[in-house]
């Protein structure tokens, strides 16, 4: 089973600064990771596809990247609404394996 | 619009069954892969179970295999989850997912989920 970590547990972040998420797979994935936004009482939203697409009506402020195992999202300026938790996944290998997710807030 | 809207979910004892549904709108049922994944109290996201398109392939976690059974009907454009001999461990929000293609790809579309609580 391919392991995904997620750094940090928890982000702070003050309005209009970056906010970076980490995301590291256990092996290879090449780029079959998705970013996916919860927020309290709803299911989860697609942001981000195949590393760095970004999904339909994702603001431009949300970006992925990938270096070898390690994915990164960046919020480049955090809006309030960008309050949530977010989560990576990887769909290259069974079982599909989600990351233990950040929780990024406002300082 | 895609809309995914599951039911089925609530109070179960140890032991016990429970069937989800998940009644798709919005796109082609039948030429996409489904999938099942659940949020427990305290815990991230979990993938349950898949189903692909044409030939409907199945595939489960550890966790559920033997347990649980993922199906669709494309007749009435719905996705079920047959959930037996629960545990208080399979506790959890239950969400219904449109996968990206009709045999893999990533969710692009969630429902709201139903929950699903197993107590005595």
């Amino acid at each position: 089973e391919i392991v995904m970590t997620q750094s940090p547990a928890t982000l702070s972040v003050s309005p209009g600064e970056r906010a970076s998420l980490s995301c590291r797979a256990s092996q290879n994935v090449n780029n079959n990771v998705a970013w996916f936004q919860q927020k309290p009482g709803q299911g989860p939203r697609l942001l981000i596809y195949g590393a760095s697409s970004r999904a339909t009506g994702i603001p431009a402020r949300f970006s992925g990247s990938q270096s070898g195992t390690d994915f990164t999202l960046t919020i480049s300026s955090l809006q309030s609404e960008d309050c949530a938790i977010y989560y990576c996944q990887q769909y290259n290998n069974w079982p599909l394996t989600f990351g233990g997710g950040t929780k990024v807030e406002i300082k | 619009e895609v809309q995914l809207l599951e039911s089925g979910g609530g109070l179960v004892q140890p032991g016990g069954s429970l069937r989800l549904s998940c009644v798709a709108s919005g796109f082609t049922f039948s030429t996409y892969a489904m999938g099942w994944v659940r949020h427990g109290p305290g815990k991230g996201l979990e993938w349950v179970s898949a189903i692909s398109a044409k030939d409907e392939s199945t595939y489960y976690a550890d966790s559920v295999k033997g347990r649980f059974t993922i199906s669709r009907d494309t007749s009435k454009n719905t996705l079920y989850l047959q959930m037996s001999s629960l545990r208080a461990e399979d506790t959890a929000v239950y969400y219904c997912a449109k996968r990206s293609s009709g045999w893999y790809g990533f969710f692009d579309y969630w429902g709201q989920g139903t929950l699903v609580t197993v107590s005595s």
